[in-house]
């Protein structure tokens, strides 16, 4: 198993430009996760998908889309990107209701908007 | 979900017991205690967690207070690897969860620097 997976791992924007950042599990996983990081900091929810169909708002989601585009796969869009944008994504996925205990992360994707 | 403290960084010598406390004084009734930890530039993995009995498995022993107040996290045989920044989170969860998800809240954690 690939566990999750996010592409691309690195990623320069300029301001004003879109993109979106893929996420997939193969886990059989219900539930879906975007989080950013910014340096020296925890990290913040963004958006969060709870089953196949649904997506809901998380701490900060602000210049932010989503998709869950099926069971799998989660991408998180900006469509017009900012400097404040500048941070390391990570995608995450878990089981939902008592099986909710672990979420399982992807590497990260790197972005630096200019 | 409640919030907790942590130190900001500790250190542990090589082949000791790391032990690495958190404070969540208003931990709920139906909220779990939850371990991860991030080593450098990679994603948070999934430590343990517990929701008021002690717990163990291969990676680490989680102590719970019997006011559950706080909480320590021991590694016991601490590895160079093992340096990482380590969360301690408390959220509703497991038995108590509804149908959906919800994010976790991480705080900044504690920076275990592991000395050779």
């Amino acid at each position: 198993n690939a566990g999750v997976t996010q592409t691309p791992k690195f990623q320069v924007l300029k301001t004003g430009q879109s993109m979106t950042l893929q996420c997939a599990q193969d886990m059989n996983h219900n539930s879906m996760y975007w989080y950013r990081q910014d340096p020296g900091m925890g990290l913040r929810l963004i958006y969060y998908s709870a089953s196949e169909g649904t997506t809901d708002k998380g701490e900060v989601p602000n210049g932010y889309n989503v998709s869950r585009l099926n069971k799998r796969e989660f991408s998180l869009r900006l469509e017009s990107a900012a400097p404040s944008q500048t941070s390391v994504y990570f995608c995450a996925s878990s089981f939902s209701g008592r099986s909710s205990y672990e979420q399982y992360f992807g590497p990260g994707t790197r972005l630096t908007v200019t | 979900d409640a919030k907790t403290t942590q130190p900001t960084s500790m250190d542990c010598a090589e082949g000791r017991a790391a032990n690495l406390p958190c404070n969540h004084s208003t931990i709920s009734g139906n909220e779990y205690v939850y371990w991860y930890r991030q080593i450098h530039s990679q994603g948070p993995q999934y430590i343990i967690h517990g929701l008021k009995n002690n717990e163990t498995n291969e990676m680490a022993s989680l102590i719970i207070t019997e006011d559950r107040k706080s909480s320590t996290l021991i590694l016991p045989h601490a590895t160079l690897r093992d340096t990482a920044v380590y969360y301690c989170i408390v959220r509703v969860g497991g038995m108590y969860s509804g149908g959906g998800a919800d994010g976790l809240t991480f705080g900044k954690g504690t920076h275990l620097i592991i000395q050779p």
